[in-house]
């Protein structure tokens, strides 16, 4: 089945900096490739995806980017302010009403 | 808000027992999958329904199973439950599309 490593587990930056959190997935097959952020005592909440027949989406300050032939994928997040520090997710599927596996997480801390 | 609704929020119960979690789609959303969010195994799917039926399986144990009734809400029951069950537990619901909606969880604490 399909597996999905994502790096760092944790990531520490200055307010106004840039983080990008990076995640790789196993199985060509997978054609969707969402990511969520995760606060404390709440659901993961979609923030961008993007399909396999596009390599780049930017939505404001956020950014995914994909490399189908590596089987590697990317948040960027610009210009962090201190409302995005929380647990951020990657996780692939096979498209339509097909479940999703995830990456193990990233912790972002966004400091003063 | 995602729309998804689950409860309750937080449940408390002892080894042995058996639970009932329910979630609400968003209106107009056909499939329910449940996720389990533990500490060592991260979020894992754990089954998905489509219109009343059973879509896909996960990593589900055979004391967990799962309905999805005609107005669409589910269940997941959980039974002969372990310390180890002890997790947060995630509905998440799509129309046709692969765009999934996380509800805001269940906390399932086994003493």
């Amino acid at each position: 089945g399909e597996n999905v490593e994502q790096h760092p587990s944790t990531l520490s930056v200055q307010e106004g900096d840039s983080a990008v959190i990076k995640c790789t997935y196993s199985d060509s097959a997978s054609n969707y490739f969402p990511w969520y952020k995760q606060e404390l005592g709440k659901g993961p909440q979609l923030i961008i995806d993007i399909r396999s027949n596009v390599g780049e989406k930017k939505d404001q300050r956020i950014a995914v980017t994909l490399n189908k032939t590596a089987k590697h994928f990317s948040l960027h997040i610009t210009e962090t302010q201190p409302e995005d520090s929380a647990v951020y997710f990657c996780a692939a599927s096979m498209g339509t009403a097909s479940k999703l596996t995830f990456g193990t997480g990233t912790r972002l801390q966004v400091t003063l | 808000d995602s729309g998804v609704t689950q409860t309750p929020k937080h449940l408390i119960t002892a080894t042995g027992q058996r639970v009932t979690l329910r979630c609400s789609p968003r209106s107009g959303d056909l499939s329910v999958y449940w996720y389990q969010q533990s500490l060592d195994q991260g979020l894992q799917f754990l089954i998905q329904y489509y219109n009343g039926e059973e879509r896909a399986k996960g990593n589900i144990l055979e004391r967990f199973s799962a309905q999805q009734f005609p107005d669409l809400h589910s269940e997941l029951n959980l039974s002969s439950l372990e310390l180890g069950d002890s997790a947060l537990y995630f509905c998440a619901s799509s129309l046709v599309t692969d765009t999934q909606y996380f509800g805001p969880g269940t906390r399932l604490t086994v003493l």
